[in-house]
């Protein structure tokens, strides 16, 4: 079965760094799509941006972009959503997902998600 | 690119039918039959229910369908039940190797 599994809850302050992280089976990982999402309290999903862990090719919502960077090591199954300067506006819940393979139709496998919170 | 355009709220009595819309663009919506639809429980993930415009991955009930006709995708919910309470999210590929998502609709079970 394919699972995803993500990194556990973080408090941060405002202008610290921070990486999560999203690790999967390894056969079901390196060729797949895996995308960022962003869902903040009470409100809908966010595409963030998606990675190919295989070649690390990343592409970004124009939302996200510069904001955020994603990257993977696809020797341990992982992706990472990392930020460089925590604003309090980045506390969130943040789901990885994987994309329906050969196809742009989907996401089929969501991780739990990870809660990040950005207080002084 | 601006988010997809759902009814924030939709409800029905059991048994009943119901279809939330998903009103995109050329750009997106009506360029590519790759839209998906999600629901999604409070403090859960989402779960995948409509995939490629109208397909249903295994497990998933078929009470469940999805549409599209031009610029707007649909779920269609038939024999409301109980269970189907919940928050649902439609995702269009948008062309460039971006998706984006709708703002979400909460459908309640009255």
């Amino acid at each position: 079965e394919v699972q995803l599994v993500q990194s556990g809850a973080e408090v941060k302050k405002p202008g610290e760094s921070l990486k999560i992280s999203c690790t999967g089976s390894g056969n079901t990982f390196n060729n797949y799509w895996i995308a960022w999402v962003r869902q903040m309290s009470g409100k809908g999903l966010e595409w963030m941006g998606i990675i190919y862990p295989s070649n690390s090719d990343a592409r970004y919502s124009p939302s996200f972009q510069g904001q955020v960077t994603i990257s993977a090591d696809r020797s341990i199954s992982t992706a990472y959503l990392q930020w460089s300067n925590l604003k309090a506006s980045d506390t969130a819940m943040y789901f990885c997902a994987r994309l329906i393979p050969g196809s742009w139709g989907g996401f089929d496998y969501w991780g739990p998600g990870t809660q990040v919170t950005v207080s002084s | 690119q601006s988010a997809l355009t759902q009814p924030a709220s939709m409800s029905g009595s059991p048994g009943q039918s119901i279809t939330i819309s998903c009103t995109g663009t050329t750009s997106d919506v009506g360029s590519y039959n790759l839209v998906s639809w999600y629901q999604q429980y409070p403090g859960k993930a989402p779960k995948l229910m409509i995939y490629d415009g109208s397909k249903r991955p295994s497990g998933v009930s078929n009470r469940f369908s999805g549409s599209k006709s031009g610029n707007t995708a649909s779920l269609a919910i038939s024999g409301l039940q109980a269970e189907d309470e919940a928050n649902y999210y439609c995702c269009a590929f948008a062309g460039r190797s971006t998706l984006v998502f709708g703002g979400g609709t909460k459908v309640t079970v009255l």
